[in-house]
């Protein structure tokens, strides 16, 4: 079955602790996103990668990193410099960096006590 | 950056009635895109429709681009089609301008 997976479901941190966030996709597509996703919000960019080895910025990047050593891997890292990091994060991945279909991730719910 | 506005932001339905979902931007666009957002957070793919109509089933989706605005129609509805219908937008470097969302309510 081809598509992205994001672990784990449901996320548990204390304040102050780094949190990596997985995303895996088969669908051997170029490009893959990370998204926020706050209550009764729409999503908004953190990071995104074109290519393996490349990533830039999005809307709200600061207090993540992220790392695109495989063109099937897109770990992201919650830091302790994220001020309010409890949400929704979703994972997406599009066949190519240009104008493209993307496709979504179940999300993973971190929660930050 | 480009703005997106969806219209209504809530709508409540009878099963069986139609409705028109909005989305309204402010730029020209290379990609659109509808979303269904199900209770459990997945989002589920619509439509991909930077110009003219699509359908599927009982969804349809207009893009008038010159207009810069966005139709979703959802006939016949079910309370499976219950959630948050998204509109996202591309303009350039493949990234995605999502607006708040319609929360559609459809009961039985």
């Amino acid at each position: 079955d081809g598509g992205i997976t994001q672990s784990p479901k449901y996320l548990f941190r204390k304040e102050g602790q780094n949190v990596t966030l997985s995303c895996e996709q088969n669908l051997n597509h170029d490009a893959m996103y990370w998204y926020r996703q706050d209550p009764g919000q729409g999503l908004r960019l953190i990071y995104y990668s074109q290519i393996v080895n490349d990533f830039q910025k999005g809307d709200i990047a600061e207090g993540y990193s992220v790392s695109r050593e495989k063109k099937e891997s897109f770990p992201l890292t919650v830091t302790s410099a994220q001020k309010n990091p409890t949400a929704f994060y979703l994972c997406a991945s599009s066949m190519s960096g240009g104008p493209g279909e993307q496709f979504f991730g179940p999300g993973t719910r971190l929660t930050v006590l | 950056g480009i703005q997106v506005e969806q219209s209504p932001p809530d709508l409540i339905l009878q099963e069986g009635a139609n409705s028109t979902l909005r989305c309204n931007f402010s730029d020209s666009v290379n990609n659109l895109q509808w979303f269904h957002q199900n209770p459990w957070g997945q989002l589920i793919n619509l439509f991909y429709i930077p110009s003219g109509t699509k359908q599927n089933g009982r969804l349809s989706a207009t893009t008038v681009a010159t207009e810069r605005y966005s139709l979703l129609y959802i006939s016949s509805s079910q309370t499976t089609d219950s959630g948050v219908y998204f509109c996202a937008l591309e303009t350039s470097g493949s990234r995605l301008t999502f607006g708040e969302g319609t929360q559609l309510t459809v009961n039985p």
